[in-house]
């Protein structure tokens, strides 16, 4: 069973739009962790965010925010006024105790394309 | 931050022969290291768990006798693809979980693309 789900695989905005990728996660521990990552054409993962499951708090950071619904299982990741270097694929990822400690299960991902 | 490192970044080589990637913590030490592959479009997956001074452990569907990895130190594991075919292309990434974090804390190499011919 996929334990991340991002439905979205391409998503398309202008500049300045804003844009919300969507993440369901699937687990059965009740300590678990929540990331997001950014892969630019260059391949490299670029970290964004870590977010444990005992808090809920949404968080902001600049043009980023991250909306952690335990309810839903959803941990959304919002782009504000976004720009042609929001460009990527972005990755949801999760990770638990349940089996290899350490290991994260990614999302398929989604390709953003921000066009001028 | 804590950085790891990925060696080569991206190799060519040609069908039948073998390619090491190494995987280096520069500032911290890694009791795990986990290697990914990721082909075009697609997620990354998880090949193997490798743990300092023991054998790896494999996902299931992957060839532990193709895929040879080793973790010889705290800061180095080695990916040896063996005998490279085509199908074997992707782009191989490795993370690397800080033995003085929690569990949660890794950190991803820049990856490695290999192309076989």
């Amino acid at each position: 069973a996929q334990k991340v789900t991002q439905a979205q695989t391409e998503i398309s905005v202008v500049e300045k739009e804003d844009v919300t990728l969507d993440c369901v996660y699937e687990t059965r521990d009740t300590t678990y962790y929540l990331f997001w990552y950014k892969q630019p054409p260059s391949g490299e993962l670029v970290f964004l965010i870590r977010r444990n499951s005992f808090d809920e708090q949404n968080e902001i950071s600049g043009r980023y925010s991250w909306n952690f619904q335990k309810s839903t299982s959803s941990f959304n990741f919002t782009i504000t006024a976004s720009q042609v270097v929001d460009s990527a694929v972005y990755f949801c990822a999760e990770g638990d105790r349940g089996s290899t400690l350490g290991r994260l299960y990614f999302g398929r991902g989604t390709q953003l394309t921000v066009w001028p | 931050g804590a950085v790891v490192s990925q060696h080569p970044s991206r190799v060519i080589c040609k069908s039948g022969t073998s390619v090491k990637i190494e995987c280096r913590s520069l500032d911290f030490q890694a009791t795990t290291m986990f290697w990914y592959r990721q082909f075009p479009k697609q997620s990354l997956m998880l090949m193997a768990t490798s743990n300092e001074g023991s054998k790896a452990t494999y996902e299931q569907g992957v060839e532990k006798d193709k895929f040879l990895i080793n973790h010889a130190s705290l800061t180095l594991s080695t990916l040896t693809v063996t005998s490279a075919h085509p199908e074997d292309s992707s782009f191989y990434i490795c993370s690397a979980r800080d033995r003085d974090g929690g569990w949660e804390t890794q950190y991803f190499g820049p990856g490695t693309r290999l192309l076989v011919l």
